[in-house]
């Protein structure tokens, strides 16, 4: 089946602009997870969503940064009053489950955001 | 603190060459570690995950290995291909938390011909 997409792939914005980017998970995977990942940095850690669990949103690195994920399938992730230090590559992941040592992670392609 | 640290920062070798990548953590309680391959505008994949218990595991020409004791990895690349090229990824599970990970920066490997 499909894999996990992610839109737009590129996004150029002013600061101050709010902008939304979009994840289409694995369909049947019940956990999607978002990173952040800046250039030589590791992946950091941003949100992680679990069936009909309240997220853990601890990496959220400040109150502008928000997502929700509608239905158990389709998340978004919002960045609002966009800061230059926001530009990196956005990646999801969902997994069909996190129970277990072995579990996947399926990742998208990410959505590269520059803010100018 | 929990950290993943990885050895070269970069690496080139010549096509048809073998290569071995370096990692070291101070995750605990450690659960397991998994080696990720990210080419150049995608997404990571993994190559493999392996468990305290384990001390080696292969993945057609990658074989990665694990000292749970010394916390230390390390990812073998055999008769590289220019395909390999791409940023090769540590990235290490405790046990306090099931999903979230702690990911190294990654060794940006290219193969030239």
């Amino acid at each position: 089946g499909a894999g996990v997409s992610q839109s737009p792939s590129n996004k150029v914005t002013e600061k101050g602009k709010d902008v939304e980017l979009r994840c289409d998970p694995i369909s049947g995977h019940t956990a999607l997870y978002w990173y952040r990942q800046s250039l030589g940095q590791g992946l950091e850690f941003l949100i992680y969503f679990q069936g009909n669990s309240a997220p853990d949103k601890s990496g959220l690195p400040s109150d502008r940064f928000s997502a929700e994920r509608t239905g158990g399938s389709v998340s978004t992730l919002t960045i609002q009053r966009t800061q230059q230090e926001d530009s990196a590559v956005y990646l999801c992941a969902s997994s069909p489950e996190t129970s277990g040592p072995n579990y996947e992670q399926y990742f998208g392609p990410g959505t590269r955001l520059t803010v100018t | 603190k929990n950290q993943v640290e990885q050895s070269p920062q970069s690496l080139i070798i010549l096509e048809g060459k073998n290569c071995t990548l370096q990692c070291n953590y101070t995750v605990s309680p450690f659960s397991n570690l998994r080696w990720y391959k990210q080419d150049t505008g995608r997404g990571p994949v993994s190559l493999t995950i392996m468990t305290f218990s384990e001390n080696t595991k292969s993945n057609g020409r990658y074989t990665a290995t694990l000292d749970a004791d010394t916390k230390q990895s390390s990812l073998h690349i055999t008769a590289s291909q220019l395909s390999d090229s791409a940023s090769y990824i540590c990235v290490v599970s405790g046990m306090d938390s099931n999903y979230q990970l702690i990911w190294g920066a990654g060794t940006k490997l290219i193969i030239k011909p």
